[in-house]
């Protein structure tokens, strides 16, 4: 069955760091794009950043470049944000999602639950 | 980037009846070499992940029911349920996929029963 799992979210001050963590299975994890999308607390979807299945290839939404990086240890089958100097308007669930199929531009097929970030003194 | 925005930001509908819910992007998802919309519809209720309903524009997941159904090409597009089911109760949103990154989302659209 295909799983993923977020971790390492909760509460930090503003200009903290947080990492967090999506533990996949039940698919060939290193074949995917995979995707970091955020929903703040009564809004919508935003889609944060993406990395290829081989990690060669990153992108972040500009609301996040320069503060957010995404990585993968595929060896692990664990998916990654780094997120530093954090700031209120950052808090929100964040999740993680497979791309479609092995390419890019797919849309997002199995999402995990996500993992709450709350950025606040 | 491409913006999305759906209507009507809510609705309800009786159980039975037809929901229809639009979507519009600020330029064509239409990519003309493969003629395929960049375009995709999930379904949000409180507490779940997202669920990916329709993409391609007017390809069925799989396993999501036949009541569910995508239409339009280049700029507009519609999510319409033929007949409202209690389960369907949730937000939905679309997404274009086009011109990615980043790849951007409509605002929401909430579907009660009425």
């Amino acid at each position: 069955e295909m799983q993923l799992v977020e971790s390492g979210g909760g509460l930090v001050q503003p200009g903290g760091s947080l990492r967090l963590s999506c533990a996949a299975s039940g698919f060939t994890f290193s074949r995917y794009w995979m995707h970091w999308v955020r929903q703040a607390p009564g809004k919508g979807l935003v889609w944060v950043s993406r990395i290829s299945g081989d990690g060669s290839s990153t992108n972040y939404a500009d609301s996040v470049k320069g503060r957010f990086t995404i990585s993968r240890d595929n060896a692990k089958n664990t998916l990654y944000l780094q997120m530093n100097s954090l700031r209120a308007e950052d808090t929100a669930v964040y999740s993680c999602a497979r791309a479609h199929d092995y390419h890019d531009y797919r849309p997002f097929d199995y999402w995990g639950q996500g993992t709450l970030v709350t950025v606040s003194s | 980037d491409i913006v999305m925005t759906q209507s009507p930001d809510s609705l309800a509908v009786s159980l039975g009846e037809r929901a229809t819910i639009n979507c519009k992007s600020s330029q064509s998802v239409l990519y003309r070499s493969n003629s395929k919309n960049y375009l995709a519809w999930y379904q949000k209720k409180p507490g779940q992940p997202p669920k990916l309903l329709i993409y391609w524009a007017s390809t069925r997941e799989s396993g999501v029911p036949d009541r569910f159904s995508g239409s339009g090409s280049g700029t507009d597009f519609t999510l319409t349920i033929s007949s409202l089911q209690a389960e369907d109760v949730a937000v939905y949103y679309c997404q274009q996929y086009y011109s990615a990154p980043p790849y951007t989302f409509g605002q929401g659209t909430k579907l009660e029963i009425k």
